[in-house]
């Protein structure tokens, strides 16, 4: 399978701990791309990447968040100091960096603080 | 930020029926596209309109995009019990880099045998 995959698919955490979510994008893919869903909402853009640069962050993304994208590959997404309010689904997408360009998304984490 | 409404938020029909749903957004766009989501699970693309251009198909489906009014609507003909899930618009703007996607709300259809 040459999808977006992600990993791990769940993750329950206490709150305060820090969590860190992996995502590989397809290979030939140079846009990496973060989001967040809540129950019953759409998702919502965290960052994004184009090879190694992060080039735009939401202002969801508060500092306890970072993103690293270190050899234009797989990127990681760290939260620190969970909060009740992360818990979320977060989803991982990539893209070619040609216009217009569809986002092929991953499976997702989903992430629940306690 | 949600970018927009979609309309109507929950639909039910029969297997075979036709499904439309609504999508409205708020600022100007390079192209708008449609995503499938089934269960808690990633999104699917499904197809992609371009600012300028009034409709599109593929396959059993149809898009429609009036930027004057900021709206799109998608229409799944001879809808499947597959069909199942929830349908999200998502906008790619002008202003932002990247191609970042804003999403509506979605539509949570579902297909009755």
């Amino acid at each position: 399978d040459t999808g977006v995959s992600q990993d791990p698919r769940h993750k329950i955490t206490k709150r305060g701990q820090n969590v860190t979510f992996r995502c590989d994008p397809i290979s030939e893919h140079n846009r990496l791309y973060w989001y967040r869903q809540t129950l019953g909402q759409g998702p919502e853009f965290l960052t994004y990447f184009q090879n190694e640069a992060q080039l735009e962050k939401s202002r969801l993304l508060s500092d306890r968040f970072s993103a690293e994208r270190p050899k234009g590959s797989f990127s990681t997404l760290e939260i620190q100091r969970t909060e009740q309010g992360d818990s979320a689904m977060y989803l991982c997408a990539s893209s070619r960096g040609l216009a217009p360009p569809a986002q092929y998304f991953g499976p997702g984490t989903r992430l629940l603080v306690l | 930020s949600q970018q927009g409404e979609e309309d109507p938020q929950a639909l039910s029909i029969q297997e075979g029926e036709n499904a439309t749903m609504n999508c409205s957004y708020k600022t100007s766009i390079n192209n708008l596209q449609w995503y499938r989501q089934n269960s808690g699970r990633g999104l699917v693309h499904l197809i992609l309109i371009r600012s300028n251009e009034r409709e599109k198909h593929s396959g059993r489906l149809r898009v429609t995009l009036d930027t004057s009014k900021k709206s799109s609507s998608l229409l799944i003909t001879a809808s499947r019990a597959a069909d199942t899930a929830s349908y999200f618009c998502a906008t790619d703007e002008l202003t932002g880099g990247g191609n970042k996607l804003t999403f509506g709300t979605g539509t949570q259809l579902k297909v009755e045998l």
